[in-house]
This record gives C-alpha cells, structure tokens and sequence, in this order.
C-alpha cells in the first residue's frame, strides 16, 4: 500500500518569494509520483510527475521538484511566487494496486497564499 | 479537444433521494475513474472502470452506490438514498490506456452534491 504526507496545510509566502511545499511518500514498490493544483471550484491539472527517468522534474509555470529516494520525499518547488500561484496543491504516488491497476493516493493538499 | 466532461456541476438532493452524476471522459480515453474530496480532505479513490467493466472498486462504499461506464454513453456514478454524509464533490478522471500503467490521469471540474 502506498501513502502521501504533506506536510503543511496551509503555506503562506509573499510575492516574488521561494516556494516550497513539502511531500513524503511510503510504497512498498518504486513509485511514480505527481504533483496536482487545483484552483477554486476547478478540478486538479497536472503540474509535473516523476515517472523513474531524471530525478530533478520541470513542470509548468516554473514549478519543479526533485525525487529523493533516500528520504523518500518528492517536494515541489518555485523560485518566485506569483498572485496566481495561490490555489491547492496535492501531492500524488501511483502504485500497483491489488486489482491489476494503478491506483492514485492523494495527500490532503497544501493550500498556498500569496501575499501581495 | 474537449476535456473530461462532468455533469451536473451542483447537484442539490434531500435526504433519501438518488443522486446520478455523468462523466464523458476525453476523446480517446478508455479508462476513468470516480474519486471523492471532503472537505480539507484529499481526493479518496472510489472506482476504476474500462469500457463494461469494473476493474477495481476497492474504494466504493459497500451500500448504495454504485458505477457503470457503458459501451455507448458516459460513465455514470449513482448514489441511492442519499445522506448528508455524502455531500462532498464528486471527480471524474480519465486516461488513455497507455498511461493508465503510470497513473496520470486527467480531472474533470467535478460535481458537488449537496445533501439537505
């Protein structure tokens, strides 16, 4: 079985500072993993995914994260922030499940605010 | 190219009455699958369905709901006698058969259901 732990509810960061916003990860098989935003009332888009190639991930609107297997943590990142990066990120490993397929586990979210 | 299509955006229900929500997924895609956000929750995983099958509802509460994705026509999610713990929305996504092996999937808006 996998799990996500994201650590942080709730982030705050003013314009133009460093993002960062932190997930772990348990699986008991190599993982893929993804990090998703949703904006209010939308649904989830996909920011970027670690799928076993480079460690170091670049996503969209500057966001990337790196792998690290030996602390089992996949954290996103953005040099600067924008008012428009404020949204819910959620942190996703995908595993084999019982059943044959890949199954999706989600963290609970991250909500980043940003600070004008 | 039209995204993943989920309707009813809001759907209001009194207590005790059935709830349906339709998922059209996108073009070309095979394979959707049903998952539920609570609120200050992450996205739990309900159901995976191909084409006439059900391939894992390990997610699935065991009474009163239920999933089918027909060989014409969107997937449909139905909830019988509705109770306000089910007021929560409703995520559609789907994936083309080759990614379904990693996971990533692509969301529609969602349905939120409203029980009275």
């Amino acid at each position: 079985a996998q799990s996500v732990t994201q650590l942080g509810s709730h982030v705050s960061v003013s314009e133009g500072a460093l993002v960062l916003l932190r997930c772990n990860y348990s699986s008991s098989v190599p993982p893929y993993l993804f990090w998703y935003v949703q904006y209010p009332n939308q649904g989830l888009q996909l920011l970027l995914k670690y799928t076993s190639a480079a460690t170091l991930v670049k996503g969209i609107n500057d966001f990337e994260a790196e792998f690290k297997k030996s602390e089992t943590s996949f954290h996103l990142t953005k040099p600067s922030a924008h008012m428009s990066d404020a949204a819910e990120y959620f942190c996703a490993v995908s595993a084999a499940s019982g059943a044959g397929s890949y199954q999706l586990t989600f963290g609970k979210g991250t909500k980043l605010s940003v600070i004008p | 190219n039209a995204g993943v299509m989920q309707n009813p955006r809001h759907l209001v229900r009194r207590r005790g009455q059935e709830a349906r929500l339709r998922c059209s997924p996108m073009k070309g895609h095979s394979h959707v699958y049903w998952y539920r956000q609570l609120p200050e929750e992450g996205l739990k995983f309900m159901v995976y369905l191909q084409k006439e099958n059900i391939i894992d509802e390990s997610g699935m509460p065991k009474e009163r709901f239920s999933a089918e994705f027909p060989k014409e026509g969107p997937s449909i999610l139905r909830i019988q006698q509705v109770v306000r713990g089910d007021s929560a929305a409703y995520f559609c996504a789907s994936s083309p058969p080759g990614l379904s092996t990693t996971g990533e999937l692509f969301f529609g808006e969602g349905s939120r259901l409203t029980v009275l």
